[in-house]
């Protein structure tokens, strides 16, 4: 079945680095979300790339989708504090639309 | 209002113990769902409710059996649980099944099966 791939598992940064977190699909993606769980928190919408290579930003962060649409990433700049938590890419499965998740790329900022 | 709500927070059961996990949303979404999420795990898709009606349930144990009373409201009951059912259980909804609607999480009921 469909598997959602996300690389690096840990990623510890000082703050003011960059970041960037990579997913990977095995099969083409309709559509893939991004969500953020901060520590102890619940996962929160944060975008959807929909069309090929469609690049979108939000302030620091910027989500790209690639041309085949088996991948994405997630790169945020200057990187503070409060964007620790875990970033999760989610791909749906099949037609009616079942959420899968990778595995998450969790970040600690370092002041 | 975007929020969804879970109670308990917490949930402390025996293993022959039978308690009940709550959700609700005011978004007038017709799709909800039950998630597991283990620690440093992704959430696990567990089942899917749409217009009030199960449209998937992911092999999931009969020891847990969801319940949606109405289009606001979706339950969760537990029966018999095993340690390794101890776990955050979140529940979300969105606008409607498919492709291409967010999904808003509750902020979950940590359980621990003894």
């Amino acid at each position: 079945g469909q598997q959602v791939m996300q690389i690096p598992q840990y990623q510890h940064v000082q703050e003011g680095e960059d970041f960037t977190t990579y997913c990977n699909s095995s099969t083409t993606l309709s559509n893939i979300q991004w969500y953020k769980q901060r520590p102890g928190g619940h996962p929160v919408f944060l975008i959807q790339l929909v069309k090929s290579g469609e690049v979108k930003k939000q302030k620091r962060l910027t989500f790209q989708f690639g041309e085949a649409k088996k991948n994405s990433s997630l790169h945020i700049t200057a990187t503070q504090t409060t964007d620790v938590g875990t970033y999760f890419c989610a791909g749906y499965r099949g037609s009616q639309g079942n959420l899968i998740f990778g595995k998450g790329t969790k970040l600690s900022v370092k002041p | 209002d975007t929020e969804v709500t879970q109670t308990p927070k917490h949930l402390v059961m025996g293993m022959t113990n039978k308690k009940s996990l709550k959700c609700e949303q005011h978004m007038g979404h017709r799709a909800m769902y039950w998630y597991k999420q283990k620690a440093k795990k992704p959430p696990e898709l567990m089942f899917v409710y749409s217009y009030e009606k199960l449209s998937i349930n992911e092999s999931v144990p009969s020891r847990f059996s969801p319940e949606c009373p109405n289009s606001s409201l979706l339950n969760l009951h537990l029966h018999a649980l095993q340690p390794e059912d101890s776990a955050l259980y979140l529940c979300a909804s969105s606008q409607d099944r498919g492709l291409g609607y967010e999904q808003y999480f509750g902020p979950g009921t940590r359980l621990t099966v003894t």
